[in-house]
């Protein structure tokens, strides 16, 4: 199937930086979705976008769709402890079919 | 509200043993799903259904199979278990987008 690299693995910051993550494919999709896992529960989605070039925003979180429709972005800024948690993206062609992840960000707030 | 369940939050098995994994949801979604989650590798789609009785295999089907009975339940077998398939299931369903998780199954093969 198609492969989504997502980077950083990992990622160490102290309360009250900002984050940035990113995911690439070597296919193109026409929806780029963003997830995040708490500790001991399944994803949930934070951030859906269906254009290339798109930027949308969710409270504190940002992400953006790649203009070459083969990569996407989040961004967290002044990080919290509840922060904490894997996050996930993944694209897909249509919104009848399923989606492809990435192997997730794992990030650690320090306080 | 939303809500996807599966039936253990832990599960200890043996080699060999036939397992039974259950997912249900309560939306009335046409699309469900059933992943691995492993360190470092994320979510590896297994099988997944668009309908009653339908389904489709997934990036990793081999020593699984599924059951599609009734639209809320979708159930994951694992025929003769296997210790390479110790690991974090995660059962899902979708409507248009968004897929809804249930808070994962944590087998251990022995």
């Amino acid at each position: 199937g198609q492969q989504l690299n997502q980077s950083p693995q990992s990622m160490f910051i102290q309360e009250g930086e900002d984050v940035s993550m990113n995911c690439t494919s070597s296919s193109i999709f026409n929806t780029w979705l963003w997830y995040k896992q708490d500790p001991g529960e399944g994803p949930v989605l934070l951030i859906a976008l269906y254009k290339a070039g798109e930027l949308t925003s969710n409270g504190r979180l940002t992400a953006q769709f790649g203009i070459t429709r083969k990569d996407s972005f989040l961004n967290i800024s002044a990080s919290i402890p509840s922060d904490v948690g894997i996050y996930f993206c993944a694209g897909q062609f249509t919104n009848a079919g399923k989606s492809t992840f990435g192997d997730g960000t794992t990030l650690t707030v320090k306080p | 509200d939303v809500k996807v369940t599966q039936s253990s939050r832990y599960l200890v098995k043996r080699t060999g043993e036939k397992v039974f994994l259950e997912c249900v949801q309560d939306m009335d979604h046409e699309n469900m799903f059933w992943y691995r989650q492993d360190p470092g590798l994320g979510l590896r789609l297994i099988y997944f259904s668009y309908d009653v009785k339908m389904k489709e295999k997934g990036d990793i089907p081999e020593g699984y199979s599924v059951s599609r009975e009734k639209k809320e339940r979708f159930s994951l077998i694992l025929e003769s278990a296997s210790t390479n398939q110790t690991s974090m299931y995660l059962c899902a369903s979708r409507i248009r987008d968004e897929q809804f998780f249930g808070p994962g199954t944590r087998l251990t093969v022995l």
